[in-house]
């Protein structure tokens, strides 16, 4: 089975600073892993996925996330944030082959001025 | 291209009631999965329809069921509401069942189910 911790409920971060979402994963088997945002009252959006390959990833919007598989860990990151970056984050993993997405509980990005 | 169209956005019923949900996915999608988001909860995986077919299904009991038409759109039913089953509900559709990496999810807007 697979499990996601994200390990953060809430980043409050100001305009224009750096921001890390961190997130661990768990999983005996190989897996994809994924970043989502959700605005508010709008559904998810994929930001950026690993399949494989290099390990620093690029996203929409100016994210990016690097696998680190000794530490598993997948952290989102974005050098400058906006205050349109508000929104909700889900780290998600899918078992390679497999149909469903174990998501984890979300972070809250708060961007203050 | 249109994106994924969740019917209707927000939903009232009683305990007891029973409620049906439509998604329509993005055309050329053929697989279409159903979540339910709660704040205690989070994101959890209820199933997933490719070509008419339950492919895969989660932990959830069986008063929540699903099933997926000819045209690739999906419903999902909940019989016997409990208060418990207010949340909102995400329908997500891609290219293929499984390969999650190749096909990804794409969400629709969800349905918020109250029940009272």
């Amino acid at each position: 089975a697979q499990s996601v911790t994200q390990l953060d409920s809430q980043v409050p971060v100001f305009e224009e600073a750096p921001v890390e979402l961190r997130c661990n994963y768990s999983s005996s088997v190989s897996v994809y892993l994924f970043w989502y945002v959700q605005y508010p009252n709008q559904g998810l959006q994929l930001l950026l996925k690993y399949l494989s390959g290099s390990t620093l990833v690029k996203g929409i919007n100016g994210f990016e996330a690097e696998f680190n598989k000794s530490q598993t860990s997948f952290h989102l990151r974005k050098p400058s944030v906006h205050i349109s970056d508000t929104a909700e984050y889900f780290c998600a993993v899918g078992p390679q082959g497999a149909q469903k997405l174990v998501f984890g509980q979300g972070t809250r990005l708060t961007i203050n001025p | 291209k249109a994106g994924v169209t969740q019917t209707p956005r927000y939903l009232i019923k009683t305990r007891g009631q029973q409620v049906t949900l439509s998604c329509s996915p993005i055309s050329g999608h053929r697989s279409v999965s159903w979540y339910q988001q709660t704040p205690g909860q989070g994101l959890q995986f209820l199933f997933e329809y490719f070509s008419e077919t339950q492919r895969n299904k989660g932990n959830f009991p069986g008063r929540f069921s699903g099933r997926q038409f000819s045209n690739s759109r999906s419903e999902m039913n909940v019989s016997t509401l409990e208060l418990g089953d207010s949340a909102l509900y995400l329908c997500a559709s891609s290219l293929v069942a499984g390969d999650r990496g190749n096909s990804p999810l794409h969400f629709g807007n969800g349905t918020r189910l109250t029940v009272t």
